[in-house]
């Protein structure tokens, strides 16, 4: 089992441009959650999905971001009109069931320029 | 509001000391309490949870209701300790974790 896979591992955008972010959940998880860091700060809780259901998405900035995890494929974070303060360390983990262990991907740096 | 307090950002010991990296909480209902680690150019994982009530690697951690800490412990560093260490903590039963800020650990030769 390759792990939770996070591609890809750097993306530079500049202001205004999309970002899109993919994690490939450990085989046989169901349950992925994204994370963010900003520059010295902990990880901070975006949003936890479930095959084809977001089930909490209390992280997530109000505008210009979105998350989906279709029933084929990866995990997407897609951020519309990146600004410079998008720029962060963004963190996928994939468990097998609710409440079980979450799994980390190595992450993927955004820089806005 | 649940918060996670790492009140040292840096911490460095000499091989053979013992370590004690300190985490705060405050929760108003019962959490659950972790510990994760990143080491150098690697992914975060795992380290302990509180339920388990395991020592992993050597470190231990006891949850302090009264307190409200979940410090982590070893009684003597070795080199390939030095890493990034987060303190976490969830709703008993949920998946999603609030994190502290990190303290970075160096152990010295």
């Amino acid at each position: 089992n390759a792990g939770v896979m996070q591609n890809p591992r750097h993306l530079v955008r500049r202001r205004g441009q999309e970002a899109r972010l993919r994690c490939s959940p450990m085989k046989g998880h169901s349950h992925v959650y994204w994370y963010r860091q900003l520059p010295e700060e902990g990880l901070k809780f975006m949003v936890y999905l479930q095959k084809e259901n977001i089930i909490d998405e209390s992280g997530m900035p109000k505008e210009r971001f979105s998350a989906e995890f279709p029933k084929e494929g990866p995990s997407i974070l897609r951020i519309q009109q990146v600004v410079r303060g998008d720029s962060a360390a963004y963190f996928c983990a994939s468990s097998p069931d609710r409440g079980t262990e979450a799994f980390f991907g190595q992450g993927t740096r955004l820089t806005v320029v | 509001a649940q918060r996670v307090t790492q009140p040292e950002k840096l911490l460095s010991v000499f091989k053979g000391a013992p370590v004690e990296l300190k985490c705060n909480y405050s929760y108003s209902g019962s959490p659950e309490l972790f510990w994760y680690v990143q080491y150098s150019r690697q992914r975060l994982q795992l380290l302990l949870r509180h339920i388990s009530r395991e020592s992993i690697k050597g470190f231990t951690a006891d949850l302090n209701k009264g307190e409200t800490s979940f410090h982590l412990k070893k009684p003597f560093a070795q080199e390939e300790d030095s890493a990034m260490y987060y303190c976490a903590l969830s709703r008993q039963g949920a998946q999603k974790l609030v994190f502290g800020q990190g303290t970075r650990l160096t152990i010295n030769p």
